[in-house]
C-alpha cells in the first residue's frame, strides 16, 4: 500500500519560500504523475502542480511564476518550492499521485495527510 | 477554460440516497472526473474516477453505496443508505492537458 507523507516547516515568514518535500513508501516514485494540492483554512481544495517521474512538470497558471516542484526518483520523493508567500498561501498543503493517466491527465488516486503551513512574521 | 461546478451544499436523512451533481464547463462534455470526499478535520479520500458514458472505477474499499453517473455535461456521485460518517465535503476533479482542475465542493450534511 502506497503511503505519502509531507514534510516542512509549519511556519514561514512573509516574502520567504515555503519549502515542502513529499516522501512516498511502499510503491515506487516511476512511472506516476505526482501533485502538490492546498486548501486554505475553511476553503476548498486548489491544485498547485505535478511532475512527472521523468521530471516533466505543469502548474497552475495562478500560481506558476512562483511555483518549482521538482523530484528525486532515488530517494522516492518530489518538492515544493513557493516563492514569495504571503499571508493568503496559508494552507494545508497534500501530495497526491496519478496513476491512472489518460494522455492529459487523471485522478489523484492516493493522497497525503496533509501539513499545515501558515505565513507569519 | 476548463471549470467544474458544484453546489455549495446538500442535505439528505440517514438511511436514505443522495445524488451530488457536479458540471463541466461548456465544450468539456466528453471529459471524465473524479469524486473524493472529505471528512471533518481529515485529508480527501479518492472515491472513483468517473467517465462520460457513466461508467467508472472505484478506489480501493469504496462501499458498493457510492456509485456513479453521467449525462451530458454532468457527472453524479449517488451514494445511497446514507450512514453519519458520509457526512463531509465532497469534491470533483477533472484534467486537461497540463491543467488539473478541483471543483469548489459539496458539503453535505446527513439529517
Amino acid at each position: 500500500q502506497v503511503q505519502l507523507q509531507e514534510s516542512g516547516p509549519g511556519l514561514v515568514k512573509p516574502s520567504e519560500t515555503l519549502s515542502l518535500t513529499c516522501t512516498v513508501s511502499g510503491g515506487s516514485i516511476s512511472p506516476y504523475y505526482w501533485s502538490w494540492i492546498r486548501q486554505p483554512p475553511g476553503k476548498g481544495l486548489e491544485w498547485i502542480g505535478c511532475i512527472y517521474y521523468s521530471g516533466k512538470t505543469s502548474y497552475n497558471p495562478s500560481l506558476k511564476s512562483r511555483v518549482t516542484i521538482s523530484i528525486d526518483t532515488s530517494k522516492n520523493q518530489f518538492s515544493l518550492k513557493l516563492r514569495s508567500v504571503t499571508a493568503a498561501d496559508t494552507a494545508v498543503f497534500y501530495c497526491g499521485r496519478t496513476s491512472d493517466y489518460d494522455g492529459s491527465g487523471g485522478p489523484i488516486d492516493n493522497w497525503g495527510q496533509g501539513t499545515l503551513v501558515t505565513v507569519s512574521s | 477554460q476548463l471549470v467544474l461546478t458544484q453546489s455549495p451544499s446538500a442535505s439528505a436523512s440517514l438511511g436514505a440516497s443522495v445524488k451530488l451533481t457536479c458540471t463541466l464547463s461548456s465544450g468539456h462534455s466528453s471529459y471524465a472526473i473524479a469524486w473524493h470526499q472529505q471528512q471533518p478535520e481529515k485529508g480527501p479520500r479518492y472515491l472513483m474516477k468517473l467517465k462520460s458514458d457513466g461508467s467508472h472505477s472505484k478506489g480501493d474499499g469504496i462501499p458498493d453505496r457510492f456509485s456513479g453517473s453521467s449525462s451530458g455535461d454532468e457527472r453524479f456521485l449517488t451514494i445511497s443508505s446514507l450512514q453519519s460518517e458520509d457526512e463531509a465535503d465532497y469534491y470533483c476533479q477533472t484534467w486537461g492537458p497540463g491543467i488539473w482542475v478541483f471543483g469548489g465542493g459539496t458539503k453535505l450534511t446527513v439529517l
